[in-house]
């Protein structure tokens, strides 16, 4: 079946330093989604990507739709102690979509 | 506006109970899903629903029922609980090909 396989699997940075993620897929995406989840809540969507080669931001926030469909990266400028937690890619084909096992932000105090 | 809404938020249950876990949304989203996590894991989907009346199995099915009698109302049962179930469990919502939002899940507990 379909996998996306995202990667670091955790991160601690220090408060200032930018960060980078991202995921990749055997399969071809039509839409790629970017979720942040904080402890004891439900993912909440930071970014949205819906073309191939689509560059979209929102505030620090920067993700890229990979122009073979089969990637995408988000990067965080200049962190801050407000975005710790687990960042998910996901990516749909069809109605289902296929989520990364995420990547924990820790920032080192 | 409310949203996704989950409940119970907490719930422990012996092996071998049944029980259902309540999802609304008000967003008139016709597309509805079921997903578990579990710790160092991405969201796996159990059950989806493209609109009331219709469902269909996703990644993780076993031993989870779902039914869709109005587009509102997405429940999810437990026939016979088991420790392998001790999960989170979140339902989302969305329109077709639309963004999917979240509930705040539920955190079940499996003795």
């Amino acid at each position: 079946g379909q996998q996306l396989n995202q990667s670091p699997q955790s991160m601690f940075i220090q408060e200032g330093e930018d960060v980078s993620m991202n995921c990749t897929s055997s399969s071809i995406f039509n839409t790629w989604l970017w979720y942040k989840q904080d402890p004891g809540e439900g993912p909440v969507l930071l970014i949205a990507l819906y073309k191939a080669g689509e560059l979209t931001s929102n505030g620090r926030l920067t993700a890229q739709f990979g122009i073979t469909r089969k990637d995408s990266f988000l990067n965080i400028s200049a962190s801050i102690p407000s975005d710790v937690g687990i960042y998910f890619c996901a990516g749909r084909s069809n109605y289902q979509l296929i989520w990364g096992a995420g990547t924990k932000l820790i920032i080192k105090p | 506006n409310a949203g996704v809404t989950q409940t119970p938020k907490f719930q422990v249950l012996k092996t071998g109970q049944s029980m259902t876990l309540q999802c609304a949304q008000d967003m008139n989203h016709e597309y509805m899903s079921w997903y578990r996590q579990d710790p160092g894991m991405g969201l796996r989907l159990i059950h989806y629903s493209v609109g009331a009346g219709i469902t269909d199995q996703g990644e993780v099915p076993n031993g989870y029922n779902v039914s869709r009698s109005t587009t509102e109302d997405f429940p999810l049962r437990l026939l016979s609980a088991a420790p392998s179930q001790t999960s989170v469990y979140f339902c989302a919502s969305s329109s077709p090909g639309g963004v999917q939002y979240f509930g705040p899940g539920t955190r079940l507990t499996v003795l």
